[in-house]
């Protein structure tokens, strides 16, 4: 039990469709993030939001919408994907107080997205 | 930008061998440090983390990691690594002054009984 809950855990998706993935988390913490891992590269920050507002865009194309509705919740709304884009996707959080050194990032299982 | 790096992709080990990783970073400011650790099937999560004060930081499973500030470096080590260490480790840096943490391209450690 990691206190971040992905869903869904696996999505095969075409190039035409949409869909979301989701993230919540359970830790009380007040900031969220997207992560994308793909074999052989760094992870890759795509979105920040801290106290729900984002606050950080890493230049992710605008084929990946993020939501997040309150501190507990966030979204990957997924359209007209790549099948580059076929990656893990990793959502974290963290607790910001804004005072001090920045701590550890907690991070769900993941969620296996492969777009054919 | 900053970035890191970790130089051995693959690291294969007999039980009871000593293991050292490395992992570099090219900014030259004030950082926050940390190894991740992603085992099989596993979340990653977080090993052991320097922020300041002594440079030799101990995490857990008898995991260390040693900043070297004039070398930009934050090598990880165990001197005696077991099967259940096979997982893939993952070095992060934090430089900015909001939420941001750059990772490495991850070592796959492999652990032989």
């Amino acid at each position: 039990e990691t206190g971040v809950t992905q869903t869904p855990r696996h999505l095969v998706m075409g190039m035409t469709n949409k869909k979301s993935l989701k993230c919540e988390q359970h830790l009380g913490h007040n900031a969220m993030y997207w992560y994308k891992q793909s074999a052989k590269k760094p992870l890759e920050l795509m979105f920040v939001y801290s106290l729900e507002e984002r606050v950080e865009n890493n230049s992710v194309p605008s084929r990946f919408s993020p939501e997040c509705p309150n501190s507990s919740h966030l979204f990957l709304h997924l359209h007209t994907l790549q099948p580059e884009d076929s990656a893990l996707y990793l959502c974290a959080s963290s607790q910001d107080t804004g005072l001090g050194p920045f701590g550890e990032l907690f991070f769900g299982e993941g969620s296996r997205l492969t777009v054919l | 930008a900053q970035s890191v790096s970790q130089h051995n992709h693959h690291v294969i080990l007999s039980e009871a061998a000593s293991l050292e990783l490395g992992c570099n970073y090219s900014y030259g400011g004030t950082v926050n440090l940390f190894w991740y650790v992603q085992y099989p099937g596993q979340h990653l999560q977080l090993l052991l983390k320097y922020f300041s004060g002594d440079p030799l930081v101990k995490g857990i499973k008898g995991f260390e990691a040693e900043f070297i500030k004039s070398k930009f470096s934050f090598n990880l080590r165990k001197p005696s690594v077991q099967w259940s260490d096979t997982a893939e480790y993952f070095c992060a840096v934090n430089s900015g002054g909001y939420q941001k943490v750059t990772f490495g391209t991850g070592t796959k450690l492999q652990v032989i009984p």
